[in-house]
C-alpha cells in the first residue's frame, strides 16, 4: 500500500527566508505525488503536481518540488517566504491503477511565518 | 466554473442524532470523492463516486454511514445514531476522468461536532 511521510508537523520561517517542507513517499509503482494547501476552516487548494512528466514541477504562488525517485522524496520548496504563506500543507500520493485513484494523505505540516 | 460547495459548512448535533451533509461537484466533474479529516491528521478517503455507481467505500466507513449520488450530480453523506468519535472535517472533492491523471477539487468542508 502507499503511503506518505511528512518530515516536521511544524515549520517556522521567517518573512523573505527559503521554505522548505519535506514529504518522503512509499509505492510498489510509480506514483502521481500532489501538494496540498489548506488555510485555517477552510478545503485544500492543489499547489502543484507530478505526474511522471518533468522531475521538477512548478506550482501556484512561486512554490516548486523536485520527485526524486532515488530518495522517494517530492519536497516543497518557495525561495522567499510570504506572510500569506502561512498555511497548512499537505503532500499526498496516488497509486495509478485505472480504478478509485483516491488520495493518500501525510499528517500534514503547518507553516508558520515569523515577520 | 463555481467550484465545489459544500452545505452546511457547520454542524453541531448531540450523540445519537442523524445528519446529512451534502455535496455540490463542478459541473460535468464525473467522479466524486468523500474525505474525512480529524484534528491534525491529513484528510481520509471515505467513499467514491464514479457518476451515481458508488465503486468502493473504506474500512473507515460503518454502517451507519450511507452516501448516495442519486442523478451523478450531488452528493450526500448521512451519518446515523452519531457518536462523539464522529467529530471531524467531511470533505468532498470532485474531478473529472478523461484520460491521464485527474485532479480533485476540493470543497471547504462540512465541520461536524457530536456533543
Amino acid at each position: 500500500a502507499q503511503s506518505v511521510t511528512q518530515l516536521g508537523s511544524h515549520v517556522s520561517v521567517s518573512e523573505g527566508a527559503l521554505v522548505l517542507l519535506r514529504c518522503n513517499y512509499s509505492s510498489s509503482v510509480p506514483p502521481y505525488l500532489f501538494w496540498y494547501v489548506q488555510y485555517p476552516n477552510q478545503g485544500l487548494q492543489l499547489l502543484l503536481k507530478y505526474t511522471s512528466a518533468a522531475t521538477l514541477v512548478k506550482g501556484i504562488n512561486g512554490f516548486e518540488a523536485e520527485f526524486k525517485k532515488s530518495e522517494t522524496s517530492f519536497h516543497l520548496t518557495k525561495p522567499s517566504a510570504h506572510m500569506s504563506d502561512a498555511a497548512e500543507y499537505f503532500c499526498a500520493v496516488i497509486v495509478p491503477n485505472f480504478g478509485n485513484e483516491k488520495l493518500t494523505f501525510g499528517t500534514g505540516t503547518r507553516l508558520t511565518i515569523i515577520p | 466554473d463555481t467550484g465545489v460547495s459544500q452545505n452546511p459548512r457547520h454542524k453541531i448535533t448531540k450523540r445519537g442524532q442523524n445528519v446529512t451533509f451534502r455535496c455540490d461537484p463542478i459541473s460535468e466533474h464525473n467522479r466524486l470523492y468523500w474525505y474525512r479529516q480529524t484534528l491534525g491528521q491529513g484528510p481520509e478517503f471515505l467513499t467514491y463516486f464514479q457518476n451515481e455507481a458508488q465503486l468502493e467505500k473504506s474500512r473507515l466507513l460503518s454502517d451507519r454511514f450511507s452516501a448516495e449520488r442519486p442523478k451523478g450530480s450531488f452528493s450526500t453523506l448521512e451519518i446515523q445514531r452519531t457518536e462523539q468519535g464522529d467529530s471531524a472535517m467531511y470533505l468532498c472533492a470532485s474531478s473529472l476522468v478523461a484520460g491521464g491523471t485527474e485532479t480533485q477539487y476540493f470543497g471547504p468542508g462540512t465541520r461536524l461536532l457530536v456533543l
